[in-house]
């Protein structure tokens, strides 16, 4: 159980151009996800927090309207990174919380490779 | 401000024998502590959390952790190191449970055959 998935797995796109990004929750209902940045042999960069229904929470420095963040079911949010310029390529990767009882856990997604040229 | 440490870039361990990595933190109240582990271009892999209850935790592929609040620490052990348990480990802390998780900077476990 607790499986999340990410589509696609890598991706590579003209600067300039918007790249979106799926998180899904495969087998539970997520009101909470996370998204997150990882440089090359670095740790995980908290990016924003995505509430379904509701605006994402982002975390100091991150552009809002760079990374746009939807929230619209308890399964699925997406990351559109607009305008991508060579410096947004990065390991990106989301997380779904699970909530209640002994769970009360982040379990995340295989991530996405991007590659900005 | 609060923090984790992974005080080790990297622990070498030969293959059957036990390993130890270690994680420590720097958070007010009692945290969330979690160990993931990360394979390369893959994304985390949830292995033991603890919340409350027994110190010793016990998780996935024969890890288990022994949380110590003296020491703040929540250092990740195995009995018995296996080739395949070579992977990058990153320890996170909750200061509010489950969520805006604090990581480690990761430790790089290599188990030699």
């Amino acid at each position: 159980g607790a499986v999340v998935s990410q589509h696609p797995s890598w991706v590579i796109c003209k600067s300039g151009t918007s790249v979106k990004i799926e998180c899904r929750s495969l087998d539970f209902q997520a009101t909470t996800m996370f998204w997150y940045r990882q440089f090359p042999k670095q740790s995980l960069m908290l990016m924003a927090t995505s509430n379904e229904g509701s605006k994402a929470t982002y975390e100091q420095g991150v552009e809002k309207d760079k990374f746009l963040i939807n929230h619209a079911s308890l399964t699925l949010s997406t990351l559109t990174v607009t305008s991508a310029h060579p410096e947004d390529s990065s390991f990106y990767i989301c997380s779904a919380g699970e909530t209640g009882g002994a769970a009360d856990t982040q379990y995340f997604g295989p991530g996405t490779r991007l590659t900005v040229l | 401000a609060q923090s984790v440490a992974q005080p080790e870039d990297q622990v070498n361990v030969a293959e059957g024998n036990p390993l130890t990595v270690k994680c420590t933190y720097s958070v007010s109240g009692n945290p969330y502590l979690f160990w993931y582990v990360q394979y390369p271009n893959r994304g985390l892999q949830f292995l033991l959390k603890y919340i409350t209850g027994d110190n010793l935790v016990k998780g996935s592929y024969g890890f288990e952790a022994e949380f110590n609040k003296s020491q703040t620490s929540f250092h990740l052990k195995k009995p018995s190191a296996l080739v395949s348990d070579s992977a990058l480990y990153f320890c996170a802390v909750g200061p509010g449970g489950y969520n805006k998780l604090i990581f480690g900077a990761g430790t790089r476990l290599a188990v030699h055959p």
